[in-house]
């Protein structure tokens, strides 16, 4: 079975600088790979997402995360954060071709500071 | 397209009751699926149907959990003789199948809390 772990919980940082969020996944078969987003009192809307092709994937609002198969490693980065980003992050996998169950991590509280 | 809608937003309960929760997906959408996430979890798989069919059901989803889908809109999602631990966010999503990889797209869930 697949599994997604986020190591940090929350991750505090000021406005206008980088950050990192990081996601490993375990799966003994390939998958899809993705990063959702919770905004305070809205659904999670999905931010990017990795199927094959080039490793580094982009959202439209400036976030990125590069695919790692040989550390299973699925990291979000984004340069410079606005305090809009603040929100609740989830990294999630799908095995290719086996249903259609998503795996979720247990998400990171990305909390920016003015 | 209005989203994906759920009612209640809230629901308290006493311990033994039943409860139902509403789904209603985006129109076109064929795919309906329900996810539970408790505090500091992230969100975990309990079915979907493609239409009217459930054609997934995960372990977690216990004898005293029913969903339903009867005409391939609005899905229903039943929890009977609820328990503490039955205490969660309760999300659904939709999507429309047949393109290359969905996109889910979630509502802001019903809260259930059993006292």
């Amino acid at each position: 079975a697949q599994s997604v772990t986020q190591l940090d919980s929350q991750v505090p940082v000021f406005e206008e600088a980088p950050v990192e969020l990081r996601c490993n996944y375990s799966s003994s078969v390939s998958v899809y790979l993705f990063w959702y987003v919770q905004y305070p009192n809205q659904g999670l809307q999905l931010l990017l997402k990795y199927l094959s092709g080039s490793t580094l994937v982009e959202s439209i609002n400036g976030f990125e995360a590069e695919f790692n198969k040989s550390q299973t490693s699925f990291h979000l980065r984004k340069p410079s954060v606005h305090i809009s980003d603040t929100a609740e992050y989830f990294c999630a996998v799908k095995v290719y071709n086996a249903g259609n169950m998503l795996t979720f991590g247990g998400g990171t509280r990305l909390m920016v500071k003015p | 397209d209005t989203g994906v809608s759920q009612d209640p937003r809230h629901k308290i309960t006493k311990r033994g009751q039943n409860v139902t929760f509403r789904c209603d997906p985006i129109s076109e959408h064929n795919r309906l699926y329900w996810y539970r996430q408790t505090l500091g979890q992230g969100p975990e798989f309990l079915t979907y149907f493609q239409n009217e069919a459930q054609l997934e059901k995960s372990r977690l989803l216990s004898d005293r959990f029913s969903a339903e889908r009867p005409k391939g809109s609005f899905s229903t999602l039943e929890i009977q003789r609820t328990e503490q631990g039955d205490s969660a966010m309760y999300l659904c999503a939709s999507s429309l199948a047949g393109v290359r990889i969905e996109k889910l797209f979630f509502g802001s869930g019903t809260q259930l809390s059993v006292l």
